[in-house]
């Protein structure tokens, strides 16, 4: 199985100031088309899973431009460039290359 | 509106059995993969099954296999996942979400449905 590593496991951030969050694969996330099956999802307190970004760094419709995706290969990271009041949750990385489809163990983001 | 609700959820006995249903609107049903999800209480998220549109592909998570089968119904519009021989840690929030295929990216989830298991 792909083992999907995120850190760190808590992120206190002040508002207004930028966040990161790292996602690491335990193999390559390319697959044999070229793409990279690597999503970001974001989970508020009390409320569904929520896609941020698909395929490393496509952000959703929807999702506001301070959310950025990137990486390659088994390394990737989310950003917020300035975290807001309703960025407060739980962020979780998932690889889609292959069976089973794995979710890394996911990153609660709080205000300090 | 795209929208997924599930349904089905309860309290069961260990070697139990139960049946979740999550119903789809909005958008072409027998177009999708579908997926169920499910979260523990406390717990991050873990993939569980997956079915192609016409239902001739089906994936689960190995410690479901054998127990769990996921099923649906494109003419109702109704994603199922019957589940057997339950055991207190299937205790969680299953979500049915939609895929987006090959890179299975879920973009819809449903509000998810709890399932307990205990004596």
């Amino acid at each position: 199985d792909v083992v999907m590593t995120q850190s760190p496991l808590s992120l206190p951030v002040t508002l207004g100031q930028p966040a990161s969050i790292s996602c690491r694969s335990s193999q390559s996330l390319v697959y044999s088309d070229g793409n990279t099956y690597l999503n970001w999802f974001q989970q508020r307190p009390g409320q569904s899973p929520r896609r941020l970004i698909y395929k490393v760094s496509n952000r959703d419709s929807g999702v506001p431009d301070r959310f950025s995706g990137s990486g390659s290969g088994t390394d990737f990271t989310l950003k917020i460039s300035r975290v807001e009041a309703e960025d407060v949750g739980v962020y979780y990385c998932m690889q889609g290359r292959q069976w089973p489809l794995t979710f890394g163990g996911g990153t609660k983001v709080e205000i300090k | 509106e795209v929208q997924l609700v599930e349904s089905g959820g309860g309290l069961v006995q260990p070697g139990g059995s139960l049946r979740l249903s999550c119903a789809a609107s909005g958008f072409t049903f027998s177009s999708y993969w579908m997926t169920w999800v499910r979260q523990g209480p406390g717990k991050g998220l873990e993939w569980v099954a997956i079915i192609k549109q016409d239902g001739s592909e089906k994936y689960y998570l190995e410690s479901v296999k054998g127990r769990f089968s996921v099923s649906r119904d494109n003419a109702k519009n109704s994603l199922y996942l019957q589940m057997n021989s339950l055991r207190a840690e299937d205790t969680a929030v299953y979500y049915c979400a939609r895929d987006t295929g090959r890179d299975h990216a879920f973009d819809i989830w449903g509000q998810g449905t709890m399932v307990t298991v205990s004596s």
